[in-house]
């Protein structure tokens, strides 16, 4: 089964529009993760947020944790074209050596 | 510039053929993994690696075997078990297991013809 699951599975936004996409896990964790694939593509690492954090911020990209809920947000502010992409989080089921990953949310920014 | 590659990107196996997917990489990670990605779907974790001749199976290693002779190199074998090969096969490495994010390959995309 699947540790993380996004939402929405699919967003469409204008340039220059805020675009928010979440992911719900399971279990207890020691930190979870952020990946961005472009089509074809492999994963890019974006940001890895610990247990104990609760926001995290690199660049345009904001991911906050709340751990008592069992999810994660992120925020990618000021959307160009080039973040259209899936984007995935990752968990690692605390402490199980292997990341866990959700089934992505598609997202489409229009130019 | 270090990082991964996976070749070759893309790869045909007819019925019955066992098929080998190279991974290698110059990070000098000691932690590899991989993943099989299906359209629309997540990573599934097949076989991962925390050191040099041991590996573990993950959740759908049925069908598939690695080696891990060399830090470097983990290669994968789709074995005629594998009765649905077509996917997107993804490669990562990371510095240990578990608490560092991966650094993952561009991905060889294996179609049975």
């Amino acid at each position: 089964s699947q540790q993380g699951e996004e939402d929405p599975q699919a967003l469409s936004i204008q340039e220059g529009e805020n675009a928010t996409m979440n992911c719900s896990y399971k279990t207890s964790i020691n930190n979870l993760q952020w990946y961005r694939q472009n089509s074809g593509r492999g994963l890019v690492h974006l940001i890895l947020i610990r247990s104990n954090e609760r926001e995290k911020h690199s660049g345009r990209l904001r991911v906050t944790l709340d751990t008592s809920k069992k999810s994660s947000s992120l925020l990618i502010t000021a959307s160009r074209a080039a973040d259209t992409a899936s984007y995935f989080c990752a968990t690692d089921g605390g402490g199980t050596y292997k990341y866990i990953f959700g089934t992505g949310t598609r997202l489409k920014v229009l130019a | 510039d270090g990082g991964i590659t996976q070749s070759p990107k893309y790869l045909f196996r007819k019925e019955g053929q066992n098929v080998t997917l190279s991974c290698e990489q110059n990070l000098n990670h000691d932690a590899m993994y991989w993943y099989r990605q299906d359209p629309g779907q997540g990573l599934r974790l097949i076989y991962y690696s925390q050191i040099v001749n041991d590996f573990q199976k993950g959740d759908i290693a049925e069908g598939y075997s690695v080696s891990r002779e060399k830090k470097e190199s983990f290669p994968l074998t789709v074995t005629s078990a594998q009765k649905n090969p077509t996917a997107f096969y993804l490669c990562a490495s990371s510095i240990e297991t578990g608490y560092y994010g991966y650094t993952f390959g561009s991905g060889t995309r294996l179609t049975v013809v």
